[in-house]
């Protein structure tokens, strides 16, 4: 349906590791959203994927919409502790975001 | 130019309770809708208001209820709290222009329903 899954729900990385997020739909995606969540604040809007295999580059971010728009990823090169939060996809659905679970980032200097 | 503005930021309330809280939408925006997120969660949608029209309803009783202003500000009321509804109130807003819509989220309204 319109559900977006996000995988996994929680990584712990040592500073300087890199970090991946999925995020993955049973359905056709028109775009998909990205947005981060520190601790204790609210979602921040990091960056849309619209076309099929789109690849967005964002400093060490990078956003990837797969081929058949039915899933994106989220990779973090060399994580420092200010990557630490809540990472979520979001999908639109008529006039609303459907968000997924997010994926927890936590970072050990 | 401020963003997305919400109050109060944090309340306490007691269980069957009444709560109203309030968001006014970053300037030029005139679409503003509210996502409830519980803790451990992501945002789910309640509603959209636009052109002071509720547009899109989620899945939420009939308990929470909006209202959107000719300044485009907004309130969201809640009647009736029950413990499950502890949680953080997004306040979204942006332009409608299609899809893909870039939204900006206030900083929330913290709800403690005790």
């Amino acid at each position: 349906g319109q559900q977006v899954m996000q995988i996994p729900q929680y990584q712990h990385v040592q500073e300087g590791e890199d970090f991946t997020t999925y995020c993955n739909s049973s359905t056709t995606l028109s775009n998909i959203q990205w947005y981060k969540q520190r601790p204790g604040g609210h979602p921040v809007f990091l960056i849309q994927l619209v076309k099929s295999g789109e690849v967005k580059k964002q400093k060490r971010l990078t956003f990837q919409f797969g081929e058949a728009k039915k899933n994106s990823s989220l990779h973090i090169t060399a994580t420092q502790t200010t990557d630490v939060g809540t990472y979520f996809c979001a999908r639109e659905y008529g006039n609303k975001l459907v968000f997924g679970a997010g994926t927890i980032l936590r970072v050990k200097s | 130019d401020a963003g997305v503005t919400q109050s109060p930021t944090h309340l306490i309330k007691t269980r069957g309770q009444q709560v109203t809280l309030r968001c006014s939408p970053k300037s030029g925006h005139d679409t503003v809708s509210w996502y409830q997120q519980a803790l451990g969660q992501g945002p789910q949608f309640i509603f959209q208001y636009y052109e002071e029209e509720e547009r899109q309803r989620g899945n939420f009783p009939d308990r929470f209820s909006g209202h959107q202003f000719p300044n485009y500000s907004s309130e969201l009321n809640v009647n009736a709290l029950l413990l499950g509804d502890s949680a953080l109130y997004l306040c979204a807003s942006n332009v409608i222009q299609g899809t893909g819509n870039t939204i900006y989220f206030g900083e929330g309204s913290w709800l403690t329903v005790v």
